[in-house]
């Protein structure tokens, strides 16, 4: 079946660092992905459409300059936190859906991230 | 814009129990969707709705979407401890973009 791949599974790193998180499709090309954060407790909250070859799209409040995204295959998308501070320690997980199917397949995720900025 | 509400927020039922989860939404469904998440995992894809009605099951969980498509049920019957984890039902906003928004989540503990 399809899989989504993420990596680190984990990151702890000083504070002004940049972190970045990679999201692959093993076995299907997703020309679109998805990032999300959540907090403890917390259901999870869309950060950003990512889109092959293309600007990602950002929700409402998520700074651009930020969380860097990047799409540049058709497997892969990564999401880069720069200048990380301990307000950004959350977990991140991507999601990707299977191009063509309309909403008659839903999105597979990946296993998440847990950042933790000290 | 669209909203989820799920409830119970969390529930702990006995082993062998029967439960069931509600997620109600603010706007018609376009695509509803069940996932479980165990903390600190990604999520597992459970059952997907689509049509006014539907039920569909798996194993010992049941979906079902309500006619009017603006709420979904899971059922869980004879709850084991493998079922505990939290519950997320997930929609599509049906712009077109694929998007999905999440529901606030059930955490379910089930007590061996």
């Amino acid at each position: 079946g399809a899989v989504v791949s993420q990596h680190p599974s984990r990151v702890i790193c000083k504070s002004g660092t940049s972190v970045k998180i990679e999201c692959r499709s093993l076995d299907f090309q997703a020309t679109t992905m998805f990032w999300y954060r959540q907090f403890p407790k917390q259901s999870l909250m869309l950060m950003a459409t990512s889109n092959e070859g293309s600007k990602a799209t950002y929700e409402q409040g998520v700074e651009k300059d930020k969380f860097l995204i990047n799409h540049a295959s058709l497997t892969l998308s990564t999401l880069t936190v720069t200048s990380a501070h301990p307000e950004d320690s959350s977990f991140y997980i991507c999601s990707a859906r299977i191009p063509g199917t309309g909403n008659n397949q839903p999105q597979h995720f990946g296993d998440g991230t847990r950042l933790s900025i000290l | 814009s669209q909203e989820l509400e799920q409830s119970p927020q969390s529930l702990i039922v006995q082993e062998g129990k029967n439960l069931t989860i509600n997620c109600t939404s603010s706007k018609t469904l376009y695509g509803l969707y069940w996932y479980k998440q165990k903390y600190g995992e990604g999520l597992i894809f459970l059952m997907m709705l689509q049509k006014g009605g539907e039920e569909k099951s798996h194993e010992k969980i049941t979906a079902k979407l309500d006619e009017k498509k603006q709420q979904s049920s899971l059922h869980i019957t004879a709850s084991q401890p493998s079922h505990a984890g939290t519950y997320l039902c997930g929609a599509d906003g049906g712009s077109g973009t694929y998007k999905y928004i999440f529901g606030t989540g059930t955490r379910l503990k089930v007590l061996a």
